[in-house]
């Protein structure tokens, strides 16, 4: 299994483009999240899926959209980036939704916005 | 979601020496996982403690959850270089979502 997979690595975007973050992960999760780390400080959660087809906000959702077609993808989206989205994100999946399970953690996107 | 607070926020140790980081919580907590972060890397998965009191160990890690369920600590005997990292404590709020401390960077002087 290759685990929970996020693409790209690395990013920098001009202020008011858009992108999608991919993650993707094999292990048959139901639960998927997507977190953002900003330097010296703990993670917050972003939005979060308990299945294909339902999604839900977190702590910090302005600027973000997601969606989850499949069990497997749970793509992130900027709408609009601001230099106040930089920072690095993680996904990160769950075997099921509602009950409380460790999360697998993808190795991260560092997104910087000038 | 349920706030808690890590400290220290950061901690200083020479190599064998012991370390401690605490949780805090106002509000009683179902639920906590600790996690590790080495420097560069993503979260990965320690422990979680469920019930009032309990006690948990991994080889030199010692991980408790206090009797009232507000707080936790996590404490390394004789860490080593290999120890150095941030450690984040995250309650679990109404199934999968967790809450994350700001962490304790651990640095180790050999």
């Amino acid at each position: 299994n290759a685990g929970v997979t996020q693409t790209p690595k690395f990013q920098v975007l001009k202020t008011g483009q858009s992108m999608t973050l991919q993650c993707a992960q094999d292990m048959n999760h139901e639960y998927m999240s997507w977190y953002r780390q900003d330097p010296g400080m703990g993670l917050r959660l972003i939005h979060y899926s308990v299945g294909a087809g339902i999604t839900d906000q977190g702590e910090v959702p302005n600027g973000y959209n997601v969606s989850r077609s499949t069990t497997e993808d749970f793509p992130l989206r900027l709408l609009s980036a601001a230099p106040s989205q930089t920072s690095v994100y993680f996904c990160a999946s769950s075997p099921l939704a509602g009950r409380s399970y460790e999360q697998y953690f993808g190795p991260g996107t560092r997104l910087t916005v000038t | 979601g349920q706030q808690v607070m890590q400290i220290p926020q950061y901690q200083h140790v020479q190599e064998g020496e012991d370390f401690t980081t605490y949780c805090n919580s106002s509000t009683t907590l179902s639920n906590i996982q600790w996690y590790k972060q080495r420097p560069g890397g993503h979260p990965v998965f320690l422990i979680q403690l469920v019930k009032s009191g309990e006690v948990k160990k991994q080889k030199r890690l010692t991980f408790q959850f206090g009797e009232a369920k507000k707080n936790s600590s996590l404490h390394i005997t004789a860490t080593q270089t290999t120890d150095v990292g941030t450690y984040f404590c995250a309650p679990n709020n109404a199934g999968n979502m967790l809450t994350f401390g700001g962490g304790t960077r651990l640095m180790v002087k050999p």
